[in-house]
This record gives C-alpha cells, structure tokens and sequence, in this order.
C-alpha cells in the first residue's frame, strides 16, 4: 500500500509570496487532514477534510491560507501572502473515516523556509 | 492550543536500557496516542490506547492510561539505537481531531 505522497519536499520563498503544496492521500481514505509544525512544535491542525467537505478549519488563518480537496481525494494548500513567520512543516496526513479514523497515516512533509 | 504536554523534554540512554516518557492532558478524550518522528521526516504512528483501556502493549512498547489523573505513558524496553528519534502524544477529542504535545526528544547512545 502506497503512503501519503506531499510534493514539493522544501520550498524556500521570500515575504509576500505565494506557494502552495500537493498532497496524494492513501487509497480509499475518506479523512484528509493539514498539519502546520514549527520548529520544536508538535503539528498543529489546520483543515480537517471529509471527502471533499471541510469538517474542521477553526486554526485555519483563512486571510492567507487555502486549502481544496477537488473529487476527494487529492488536496491543496495554499498561502497568500507568505509571512515569516509561516516557516514550518506542512504535514499531510489521512485516515479511512468512519469507526476506523482513529489512526491516521502521515507523508514526508513539505519544509517551507520563507526568507 | 496543545491539550498533551509530554515529560521530560529531552532523555538520553544507554542502548539496551528502558525509557519512560509521560504525557499529560488537561480535557476527556476518546483515546490517547502517540507517535513517533525521525529527524526531518513524517510520523508514524506507535499505538492507541482508548479511554477505557489501562494498559497496551505492542512489542517492545506499552503505554498506560490514567484517565483519573488525565496521564499517559509510554514505556521502550531495551531500546536500540534506532529508537533515537522525537515521540508525541496526541489526545483525540471530538471530531477525531488529533491535538499533539511538543513531543520528547530521545537519543539513544549505542
């Protein structure tokens, strides 16, 4: 069984830029979730995606970030503008859905250093 | 806002000794679990542990769960060099969203 594939793996872009990240999830899985982690953080929950409906975007900083899962299956994030400050780890992550969403299956990430 | 806070920040052992790592939280959960993460890579997840469960293996781990005292460890038996690497823990509320500590670095000297 193929992981979660994130493309690009680092990205490294200047202030008020725009970038956005690719995410392939395991075959099947319903849930799709973006995790933002800082240096010497644990990830933080940005989108939660059931199907292609959102289930959960409260941390979400909706006046530059973006995200879309079209048909349901891959998704997109996006920032614009990039701010120093969103120098981190975007992690991608999905699990089957239904009673059977508890774990939940993480790719490589994507570094983004914004200078 | 991260619900685990996980102690101690940093461990480092022999090759063949034990480690403990402790995570506590502050709100109920459905289920408590951790995670493991080699530098610069994604996370693997380790073992679940549910809200009415006290104890769970899984080779040379085990995790226990104290709901009463809203606490959680996970316990490596002779660990090996390749244990070396960051662990979470993450509760799981509502929704099935998983909110993580800042994790415990652990090195493991050979």
């Amino acid at each position: 069984e193929a992981g979660v594939a994130q493309s690009p793996r680092y990205k490294i872009i200047e202030k008020r830029q725009s970038v956005a990240f690719w995410c392939n999830p395991i075959s099947g899985h319903a849930t799709l979730y973006w995790y933002q982690q800082i240096l010497g953080q644990g990830p933080k929950l940005l989108i939660q995606f059931q199907n292609n409906g959102v289930v959960d975007d409260s941390q979400l900083p909706k006046d530059r970030f973006s995200a879309e899962r079209l048909k349901g299956v891959d998704s997109t994030l996006k920032i614009q503008p990039a701010k120093l400050e969103d120098s981190a780890v975007y992690l991608c992550a999905s699990s089957r859905g239904g009673r059977f969403q508890e774990t939940q299956y993480f790719g490589p990430g994507t570094r983004l250093l914004v200078l | 806002s991260q619900q685990g806070e996980e102690d101690p920040q940093a461990l480092s052992i022999q090759e063949g000794e034990n480690a403990t790592m402790n995570c506590s939280y502050k709100t109920s959960i459905n289920n408590l679990q951790w995670y493991r993460q080699n530098s610069g890579r994604g996370l693997v997840h380790l073992i679940l542990i549910r809200s009415n469960e006290r104890e769970k293996h899984s080779g040379r781990l085990r995790v226990t769960l104290d709901t009463s005292k809203k606490s959680s460890s996970l316990l490596i038996t002779a660990s090996r060099a390749a244990d070396t690497a960051s662990y979470f823990c993450a509760t799981d509320g509502a929704n099935s969203k998983l909110t993580f500590g800042k994790g415990i670095t652990l090195s493991v000297r050979p």
